[in-house]
């Protein structure tokens, strides 16, 4: 079966540092890749999604970035934090011609 | 452009208790349909789908019928559980920038007190 994992679980960062957050899939090939930000109390917002490796599609314009230097590994970059990028980051897989999406368990950022 | 409307939370229930959270959509072609659920501190998690119109998607009690003539999904639970607690996400699946993706509502928050 497949299964999705995130880490870390949480982070606190400050202001105007480095971030990595990572996302693998298991149990799939060539799967498809999202990236979404859950904001305090509000609904979801797709960041980036991909359809293969290197291939990057971004939804919104800020200053995060995406990567995917392997099949199932999906990586969500930012050179400097802002505050406005505190929030739950969540990575999900599907299944290529599958529109069900299926999530991982998350990565809580707060940013000071 | 596609979008999801439900209904505005927070809904506080007793157990047993039926449930109905609403949905509606707006989208082009025929999307697919999906209700999932956030626990708290977790992900979100595939609760029922439904892929074509008079479909009923159906998982742990809960029901929900795609209704094509008047663009709804609504949620259903004859009972629910203080289990049942959580954020309550409706989605479609369609086609935008030649892409498949996701649109989701809001959210919808549950509390179900014994």
């Amino acid at each position: 079966s497949q299964t999705i994992h995130q880490w870390p679980a949480t982070l606190v960062q400050p202001v105007g540092s480095p971030l990595s957050l990572e996302c693998t899939v298991e149990g799939t090939s060539n799967p498809n890749l999202y990236w979404y930000r859950q904001a305090a109390g509000r609904g979801l917002q797709l960041l980036f999604y991909s359809v293969g490796i290197g291939q990057i599609s971004s939804e919104v314009p800020q200053n995060l970035s995406a990567s995917r230097p392997q099949d199932r590994q999906f990586i969500l970059s930012s050179k400097k934090l802002l505050l406005s990028d505190s929030g739950f980051y969540l990575c999900a897989w599907s299944a290529q011609g599958v529109k069900t999406q299926y999530f991982g368990p998350g990565t809580r950022l707060l940013v000071l | 452009g596609n979008s999801v409307t439900q209904m505005e939370g927070p809904v506080t229930l007793s157990e047993e208790a039926f449930l109905t959270i609403n949905c509606t959509y707006t989208a082009t072609g025929y999307p697919s349909l999906f209700w999932y659920v956030q626990y708290p501190g977790e992900g979100l998690q595939l609760l029922l789908k439904a892929t074509k119109a008079d479909d009923k998607g159906s998982n742990k009690g809960f029901e929900a019928t795609y209704r094509k003539e008047t663009t709804s999904f609504h949620l259903e639970k004859g009972s629910v559980q203080v289990s049942d607690s959580a954020v309550y996400f409706c989605a479609l699946s369609g086609k935008a920038g030649g892409s498949e993706k996701l649109v989701f509502g809001k959210g919808t928050k549950l509390t179900v007190n014994p």
